[in-house]
C-alpha cells in the first residue's frame, strides 16, 4: 500500500531563518507531488506540483522554493522565512494529474509557526 | 472569475441527525468535483469524485451530488457521528489537460454534538 510522510510534523522558525520541508512517497513510482498550505481558517493553496523529477511548477510567486531530488521526494524551502508564511503544510501525491478522475492522497502535515 | 464557494461556513448538529453542504462553483471548462474530509490538524482525505456526466456517488452514510447546469454540488450525510465532525472540502478541477488548475473551498466546520 501507499504511504506518504511529511517532517517534520511541527516547526516553530524565527523571521528571516530558512526552511526545509520533507515529503515522501512509499508504494508507488512516477506519482505527481503537489505542496499545500493552508493558513488558518482558510482553504487550502496549491503552491508547487510535480510530474516528475527536477520538474516544478509554482502556482503562486512566493518567498517559498521546492526541489524533487528523487521520484518519490518533494522538499519545500525558503531562505528567509516571513511571518505569512505561517501555516499548515501539506504534501499530496496522486496517480494522474488535476484534471481527471483521481485521488489526492495527503500526508499528515507540518504545522510552521513563524515568530 | 473562476471561484468555489461553500455554504454554511459552520454547522453544528445533534448526533443522529442529517445534514447538508453546499458548493457553488464557477470554472470553465469543468472536469471534476471533489469532496475531501479534512480531521483537525491532519490531512484532507477525499470522500468523493464526480466528473460533469455523473450526478449522485455515494461512500458511505456521504452521498453527493452535482448538477452540472447550474453549478452546483451538495454533500449529504446521513445518521451523523460524533466522528462526523471536521471540515469538508468542495475541491473542482478545470481546464484542458495540458493546463489543469484546481481550486479549494474554504470549506464547511461540521461539529456534531451528543
Amino acid at each position: 500500500s501507499q504511504t506518504i510522510h511529511q517532517w517534520p510534523a511541527t516547526l516553530v522558525q524565527p523571521v528571516g531563518s530558512p526552511l526545509s520541508l520533507e515529503c515522501t512517497v512509499e508504494g508507488t513510482s512516477n506519482p505527481n507531488l503537489y505542496w499545500y498550505r493552508q493558513a488558518a481558517g482558510r482553504g487550502l493553496q496549491l503552491l508547487f506540483y510535480s510530474v516528475g523529477i527536477g520538474q516544478i511548477s509554482s502556482e503562486v510567486p512566493q518567498n517559498l522554493s521546492a526541489s524533487r531530488p528523487q521520484d518519490r521526494q518533494f522538499i519545500l524551502s525558503s531562505k528567509k522565512l516571513l511571518l505569512s508564511d505561517s501555516g499548515f503544510y501539506l504534501c499530496a501525491w496522486s496517480s494522474l494529474g488535476f484534471g481527471v478522475t483521481d485521488t489526492q492522497y495527503f500526508g499528515p502535515g507540518t504545522r510552521l509557526t513563524v515568530l | 472569475k473562476n471561484q468555489v464557494e461553500q455554504s454554511p461556513q459552520s454547522l453544528i448538529i445533534l448526533e443522529g441527525k442529517n445534514c447538508t453542504l453546499q458548493c457553488n462553483y464557477t470554472v470553465s471548462p469543468f472536469s471534476n468535483l471533489r469532496w475531501y474530509k479534512q480531521d483537525t490538524g491532519r490531512g484532507p482525505v477525499s470522500l468523493t469524485i464526480m466528473t460533469f456526466s455523473e450526478n449522485t456517488k455515494s461512500n458511505g452514510r456521504y452521498t453527493a451530488t452535482l448538477d452540472a447546469d447550474t453549478k452546483q454540488s451538495s454533500l449529504h450525510i446521513t445518521a451523523s457521528q460524533l466522528s462526523d465532525s471536521a471540515s469538508y472540502i468542495c475541491v473542482v478541477s478545470f481546464g484542458y489537460s495540458s493546463a489543469s488548475k484546481i481550486i479549494f473551498g474554504s470549506g464547511t466546520r461540521l461539529s456534531i454534538r451528543p
